[in-house]
């Protein structure tokens, strides 16, 4: 079974500190990405990695930083948290060969920032 | 713009059929998915179509495409309680990077009651 873990499932934080979310995916896939989830906006992309150290913008990326330096594992960072930033985020894998090019997701974080 | 979009309620009585309807804007999709989300979990592929089907059933699910109106559908019959989740539809499209991208719509909440 394709299983995708997130470092935490609830966190708190203050605005101004730097959060680090991490995600670990076993399947040995190529794609990495990172999304936020809010109530009536569905799910908007953040970032997304498609190899180690490479990462594109996804629609959302301001306040944001990603960081892929193993293919397992995509770090999600929040240089100086604010209170918009109080979200759930989910980190999601997907192979780049294998039909239907599905994403399997983590469970979430759920982050507060006070 | 990219925009995928869908009721935020639906609500169906146990044994009746539910229908929950999206709209995409991406004519060049080549895959169009339906995603649920239990309560505090992420979100897990429920099925899938090809762009070039207008229809895939999968047990009690039925998926329709109208490509020309750029309409998808999910149909679930005999809906039972462990039905009631968050649907989501989404669209890929490939990105510049040769990865596909996907856009998630907002979701509908089904609640079936008993």
């Amino acid at each position: 079974d394709v299983k995708v873990t997130q470092s935490s499932r609830y966190l708190v934080k203050r605005t101004g500190e730097k959060v680090f979310l991490e995600c670990v995916q076993d399947m040995d896939h190529e794609n990495m990405f990172w999304y936020r989830q809010d109530p009536g906006l569905g799910l908007r992309l953040i970032y997304f990695s498609y190899d180690v150290k490479m990462k594109e913008k996804g629609d959302i990326p301001e306040g944001y930083s990603v960081s892929r330096e193993k293919k397992e594992r995509f770090s999600l960072i929040l240089e100086s948290a604010s209170t918009n930033q109080t979200s759930m985020y989910l980190c999601a894998s997907s192979s780049r060969d294998l039909y239907p090019y599905e994403q399997y997701f983590g469970p979430g974080t759920r982050l507060t920032v006070t | 713009g990219e925009d995928v979009e869908q009721s935020l309620f639906l609500s169906v009585r146990e044994g009746d059929s539910s229908v929950i309807n999206c709209t995409y804007t991406d004519s060049s999709s080549t895959y169009l998915y339906w995603y649920k989300q239990e309560p505090g979990a992420g979100l897990q592929l429920l099925t899938y179509i090809f762009s070039n089907m207008d229809m895939k059933q999968d047990q009690r699910l039925t998926v329709l495409l109208n490509k020309k109106d750029k309409h998808l559908s999910l149909r679930i019959a005999d809906t039972q309680t462990g039905d009631s989740a968050i649907y989501f539809c989404a669209e890929s499209t490939l990105f510049t990077s040769g990865t596909y991208k996907y856009i998630f719509g907002t979701g509908t909440r089904l609640k079936v009651l008993a």
